[in-house]
Order: C-alpha cells, then structure tokens, then sequence
C-alpha cells in the first residue's frame, strides 16, 4: 500500500539553527499538510497545499515556517530559526481527491528536539 | 471554527473487554476520520467514515452526521489497542474549486489495555 514517508524520524537541533523536515507524498495525491503535535497534546493544523501555494495556515503557520514542493515528489516544512517550542512532532499528510472522500494519509512522523 | 470533544478522556480495561469510544463535533462535516497513535507515535488510519457504519475485524465505527457524533467500538480489546485514538474532522469550503481539507483534531482517548 502506497505511503507517506518522512525523514529524518528524529531531528535534534541547536535553538535558533534553521530545520527542514521532508516529506514524500504518496505519488498521485494533489493536496499537502503539515500538522504538528507537542507531547501530550492534540494533533494541530499547521498549514495545506495545493497546485504549489498555501491554502489555509493556521495561527501557529508564522513568518518562522515556510513550506515548498521543490520537485515532483518532495514536500519540505522549513522552520528559519527554531525555538525551544518548536519541540513537537511533526507529520506530514497527503490526500488525493477533490471534495468528496478526502482521506488523509499520515507519515510516521519527525521528532524534532529543540535544545 | 469547528469543535471536537472525545469521551472518556481515558478508559482502562482488561483484555477481552468491549469499549465504545465518542466523538461529538459542533458543525456538519465532510470528512471524519479515525485514528490510533501507538507508543511510537504514528497516527495509523482505522476509519474514513463521515457517515454510516463500517466494520474492520474488531473495530467498527458509526457516524451519525445529523446528529453530530461518531463512536468507535473495540471488541475483545487486545494490549496491542493501547495507545490514544484520536477523531478528527473537516468541513471543505468549495471556493474557486480548491478544497482546503484542514482536519482539526479532537483530545484523544488514552486507552490502556491490561493483560
């Protein structure tokens, strides 16, 4: 069954360094999300993509993140200057139909540690 | 924006017992979706189900869309099951043909399942 990959599973960082999570896609979907989760916590919105541009972000989607489809298969979340919230997981999410049946697809997710 | 509240928000059992997990949301939706977090931390997908009922082994799941709530039910609980299932729901705007897609995420249920 076709699948969402991430990588790295786990990203440990100097606070204030810049981090690009990846993420591949399963390969025929059209529509991409990123979501992040703090321990402990719900899983939240952060931003979704569609025909290389933002649709929606949410409040928590600052000039600190930027997202990018720089080739045909990959989808990159950047965080410029990470903080020590920044700690979270971080999953990737993909879906391949228009309206109706909108099934997303999760990664395995990143765990980024912001020391 | 849309709300999501699960009950109970922890439920401890004995393997082989039943359990019925709740979902209620504020505002029609378009898409429901069930998932369970194991202790790694992946978000595995057990149900797309806005509405209706469907059956997978020992899960089922059953949305009642016009009033506003989804149950999970787990039969004959395993260890395995442990870990947090989450509900998560999303209403899609038709503007200008793009579906936005944003899932928001209830609480989750923390389900532990003793020997």
């Amino acid at each position: 069954e076709p699948e969402v990959t991430q990588t790295p599973s786990h990203q440990v960082t100097q606070m204030g360094q810049e981090v690009i999570l990846r993420c591949v896609p399963i390969s025929n979907h059209l529509y991409f999300y990123w979501y992040r989760q703090i321990l402990g916590q719900k899983v939240e919105f952060l931003v979704s993509f569609y025909n290389n541009e933002i649709s929606e972000k949410s409040e928590i989607f600052d000039d600190q993140f930027s997202v990018e489809r720089p080739d045909g298969s990959n989808f990159t979340l950047k965080i410029r200057s990470t903080k020590l919230e920044d700690s979270a997981m971080y999953f990737c999410a993909s879906s391949g139909q228009f309206l109706a049946k909108n099934i997303q697809y999760f990664g395995a997710g990143t765990r980024l540690s912001v020391l | 924006g849309i709300q999501v509240e699960q009950s109970p928000p922890d439920l401890i059992l004995q393997e082989g017992a039943n359990s019925t997990l709740r979902c209620n949301f504020s505002d029609s939706v378009n898409n429901l979706q069930w998932f369970h977090q194991n202790p790694w931390g992946q978000l595995i997908n057990l149900f797309y189900i806005p509405s209706g009922t469907k059956q997978n082994g020992r899960l089922s799941a059953t949305t009642v869309a016009t009033e506003r709530y989804s149950l999970l039910y787990i039969s004959s609980s395993q260890t395995t099951d442990s870990g947090v299932y989450f509900c998560a729901v999303d209403r899609i705007f038709n503007a200008g043909g793009t579906s936005y897609g944003k899932l928001t995420f209830g609480q989750g249920t923390i389900l532990t399942v003793h020997p």
